[in-house]
């Protein structure tokens, strides 16, 4: 299945932080959620065959990767207090919604 | 754009009752549907998915949701509640991200209570 790592975090306002998934086997494309509290995911981006295939309503802070082996990583520098949510990767099968699996996700907390 | 709208970000009903959790779409072309299950502190886990074949779909743990156009509607229903389907509820649509990409677009949810 996706894995996501680590399973908490707490960072403070103004540092960056990174965070990872790994896609479930035969999975090339990995797609990243944000949910803030009491709220739906929001989709940030998403990677398909290591270049960023789409795009939603982020800020250039919010940048990823993703590797050869198609497992991918978060990065958000300059943390804000509202950045604080659960952070949800989802892997699937060339960018094919039908396909997709979501990770447990990641809980940051921004203070 | 497309849009999910979930009526009711609270639903209560008792162990055994019949379960209603509505899904309202916005799409100019027929969508795929989504609806996912979220547990306390855990990531979203998929209860079943729409794409355009038998209207009426069926998911796990008992569930199943009925794709009506004329209605651009796609309720969840279970007709017997369990204690253990406590937890909160998301209905998506997939739409264009651009790219050739696809992404989900989420309702705010509903929170499902099951009381004894």
């Amino acid at each position: 299945g996706v894995t996501q790592s680590p399973t908490h975090l707490i960072k403070t306002r103004g540092q960056q932080v990174t965070l990872r998934c790994s896609s479930q086997s035969g999975h090339n494309t990995v797609s990243w959620y944000q949910q803030a509290l009491g709220q739906g995911p929001q989709f940030i981006f998403q990677y398909y065959r290591k270049e960023e295939n789409g795009r939603g309503n982020f800020p250039p802070r919010f940048s990823g990767l993703q590797f050869p082996n198609y497992s991918s990583e978060l990065n958000v520098n300059a943390l804000e207090l509202d950045d604080s949510a659960l952070y949800l990767c989802a892997s699937s099968i060339d960018h094919r919604q039908e396909t997709q699996y979501f990770g447990p996700g990641t809980r940051l907390l921004v203070l | 754009a497309q849009s999910v709208t979930q009526l009711g970000s609270h639903v209560s009903v008792s162990e055994g009752a019949l379960v209603l959790l509505r899904c309202n779409y916005s799409s100019s072309v027929p969508p795929y549907l989504f609806w996912y299950v979220q547990y306390p502190n855990q990531g979203l886990q998929l209860l079943l998915k729409y794409t355009s074949a038998a209207t009426l779909v069926k998911g796990i743990n008992g569930f199943e949701a009925e794709f009506k156009k004329s209605e651009t509607s796609f309720h969840l229903t279970k007709p017997s509640a369990h204690m253990s389907d406590a937890a909160e509820y998301f209905c998506a649509v997939s739409v264009s991200s651009g790219g050739g990409s696809e992404k989900l677009v989420f309702g705010k949810g509903t929170k499902l209570t099951v009381n004894p």
